[in-house]
């Protein structure tokens, strides 16, 4: 069985510290995504990385895909209270077409 | 553009009661997932279809769930009888064909939340 471990599984900050959640496997994904879910609702995609080193940022979130495409990184700088939830990684493997998803990990930040 | 439409959103049931979920897709969306998802866990994929077709139901306990996606579109998963294990989050997702050329980006109902009692 695949599978993606996250972790911390459980991270709580204050308001402008920074932070780095992790996803990691021994398996090879064609493409890694990350999902950010809220209370009640569903995930909502954030990025995808394709190519293995590739680093992607969007505004304070940086996101890294491994060199061998096996794990992935997540860094948010100056963390805010918005960025609460819980945090998903996805792997998408080849040829079946099917995403894996992460352990989770859930990120409350204080103000 | 209306989004992926589940409900209920919420459903209690005492255990060995049937239960149905039902799911529209977004439109034009011919794959279609249904996750089952743990609190703060990760969502387990149940059931995969691309149109009408089931490609990947390899994770459904089949003694007690079964899903159907008819004509494509609109899709219904059920369980019978439910026991106390089966409370969780039931997702369904939708995505354009994913390919060489398209990643795929999983576009999320909001769920619906399952209590056995």
């Amino acid at each position: 069985t695949q599978l993606l471990e996250q972790s911390p599984q459980f991270l709580s900050i204050q308001e402008g510290e920074n932070l780095t959640v992790y996803c990691n496997s021994s398996s090879v994904f064609s493409s890694l995504q990350w999902y950010r879910q809220e209370p009640g609702e569903g995930p909502v995609l954030l990025v995808t990385v394709v190519t293995g080193g590739e680093v992607k940022k969007l505004k304070r979130l940086t996101f890294q895909f491994g060199d061998a495409r096996k794990d992935s990184s997540l860094h948010i700088t100056a963390a805010q209270p918005g960025d609460t939830g819980l945090y998903l990684c996805a792997g998408l493997t080849s040829g079946t077409y099917k995403y894996i998803f992460g352990t989770g990990t859930r990120l409350k930040v204080l103000a | 553009e209306a989004g992926v439409v589940q409900s209920p959103r919420y459903k209690i049931i005492e255990k060995k009661q049937p239960v149905a979920f039902w799911c529209n897709p977004i439109s034009g969306h011919n794959t279609l997932y249904w996750y089952l998802q743990n609190l703060g866990q990760g969502p387990e994929l149940l059931i995969r279809y691309e149109n009408e077709e089931a490609v990947d139901d390899s994770q459904l306990p089949k003694d007690r769930f079964s899903a159907e996606r008819l004509k494509g579109v609109d899709s219904t998963l059920k369980i019978q009888p439910a026991e106390l294990g089966d409370s969780a989050v039931y997702l369904c997702a939708s995505s354009l064909d994913i390919g060489l050329f398209n990643t795929g980006e999983l576009f999320f109902g909001e769920g619906s939340r399952l209590t056995v009692l």
